[in-house]
Order: C-alpha cells, then sequence, then structure tokens
C-alpha cells in the first residue's frame, strides 16, 4: 500500500512569491491534514479537509489557503511568502481521525 | 487555546530500562489520544491511540489515559538504542472540530 506521498520534497524561494505544495494521500483515505513544523513552534495545524470540504482551520494568516479534490488529492498555497514561513510543510492522511493519521515525508520550504 | 504539554527532555535512559513520558492536555472534551514517534530528519509515525481511560498495551507500549487529570503517558519497555527519537503526545480537539493538537515533544535518548 502507497505511503502518502508529497511533491516537491524541497523547495527554495524568494520573499513575495507563492508557492503550493502537493499531497497524495493513501487509498481510500478522505481526510488530509497539513501541518506546519518548525524548532521553535512544533506541529502546528493548519487546515483539515475531508471529502473535499475544510473542515477545520488553524491559526494562519489568510495567505495559506488549500484544497481538496474529488480523488482526495490535496494542495496547499502559501501567497506573498514570508521569511518566517521557512518550515517543514506535512501532509497527514487518515480516515477522519479517530485511528491517527499517517504522515508524509513532508516538503522543506525555504524562503530567502 | 487549547494544549499539550510535554516535558522537552531530553530524557536518557540506560538500554533495557523502561522510558515513561508524560503529557497533559487542556482540553476536557478530548476524547482521542496518540502518540507519535519522531526521529531526526523523519516525519511522525503513529505509535499508538488510545479513547478509554486504563492501559492499551502494544508489544512493549503501553499508553496509559486518565481522563480525570488529562493525564497521558507512554511506557517503553525494555528501552532499546532504536528507541531514541521525539515522542510527540497528540490530542484530538474535543469539539469535534477535526483537529489533533500536537505537543512539542519528548526527546528520548537509549544509552547502549
Amino acid at each position: 500500500k502507497a505511503g502518502v506521498t508529497q511533491t516537491p520534497r524541497y523547495l527554495i524561494k524568494t520573499r513575495g512569491q507563492q508557492v503550493t505544495l502537493s499531497c497524495s494521500p493513501i487509498s481510500g483515505h478522505r481526510s488530509v491534514s497539513w501541518y506546519q513544523q518548525t524548532p521553535g513552534q512544533g506541529l502546528q495545524f493548519l487546515f483539515e479537509y475531508f471529502s473535499e470540504t475544510q473542515r477545520n482551520k488553524g491559526n494562519f494568516p489568510g495567505r495559506f489557503s488549500g484544497r481538496q479534490f474529488s480523488n482526495s488529492r490535496s494542495e496547499m498555497n502559501v501567497s506573498t511568502l514570508e521569511l518566517g514561513d521557512s518550515a517543514l510543510y506535512l501532509c497527514a492522511s487518515g480516515e477522519g481521525g479517530l485511528y491517527g493519521y499517517t504522515f508524509g515525508s513532508g516538503t522543506r520550504l525555504t524562503v530567502v | 487555546q487549547k494544549e499539550v504539554e510535554q516535558n522537552s527532555g531530553p530524557l536518557s535512559v540506560p538500554e533495557g530500562a523502561i522510558a515513561s513520558l508524560n503529557c497533559t492536555y487542556s482540553d476536557r472534551g478530548s476524547q482521542s489520544f496518540f502518540w507519535y514517534r519522531q526521529y531526526s530528519g523523519k516525519s511522525p509515525e503513529l505509535i499508538m491511540f488510545i479513547y478509554s481511560n486504563g492501559d492499551k498495551e502494544d508489544g512493549r507500549f503501553t499508553a496509559q489515559l486518565n481522563k480525570a487529570s488529562q493525564y497521558v503517558s507512554l511506557l517503553i519497555r525494555d528501552s532499546q538504542p532504536s528507541d531514541s527519537a521525539t515522542y510527540l503526545c497528540a490530542v484530538e480537539d474535543g469539539t469535534g472540530g477535526f483537529k489533533t493538537i500536537f505537543g512539542a515533544g519528548t526527546r528520548l535518548f537509549v544509552k547502549a
């Protein structure tokens, strides 16, 4: 069974640019969550999608957005990048959260 | 602000000993509790989940939950050097908000 696939693995962007990250969940998983991980803040919840609907959103500015497609694949977008957006972005898929999540390998975003 | 608190460690135990990791949470409505392990440079991996008060055992791992005290713990018996990692406690949002909140993690070192 294939795991959670995130692309790209690494990304370097300039301040002010925008970026789109992609996540393909485990087949059959309809819940996809996104997290930002930094050494100082740990894992911070960004948003959760289930069957194309955003069910919850974390305390991030509106520059952070996401969506989920009918095949459960998800994307997150960050516009007007700031230096502080440099982080590891993790996608996790599950069956609605009751049994926990399986994480992808993450996308390491560096903003310069 | 709902919180999940963990001792950041590091916790150092000799090989073969029992490692005890603790976590407290603020949301009394939370019903689902998880322990993830994260090796350096890797993404988190689910190792245990627990819903009911008491103990749940899986191999060398035992999760303990006390909802009255809002306390979750993880015991690792016969600790091995390969158990050296950061252990993340996670709690599902009690309002049914489809959001998992993570603690900052406890670093565990198992000395051979």
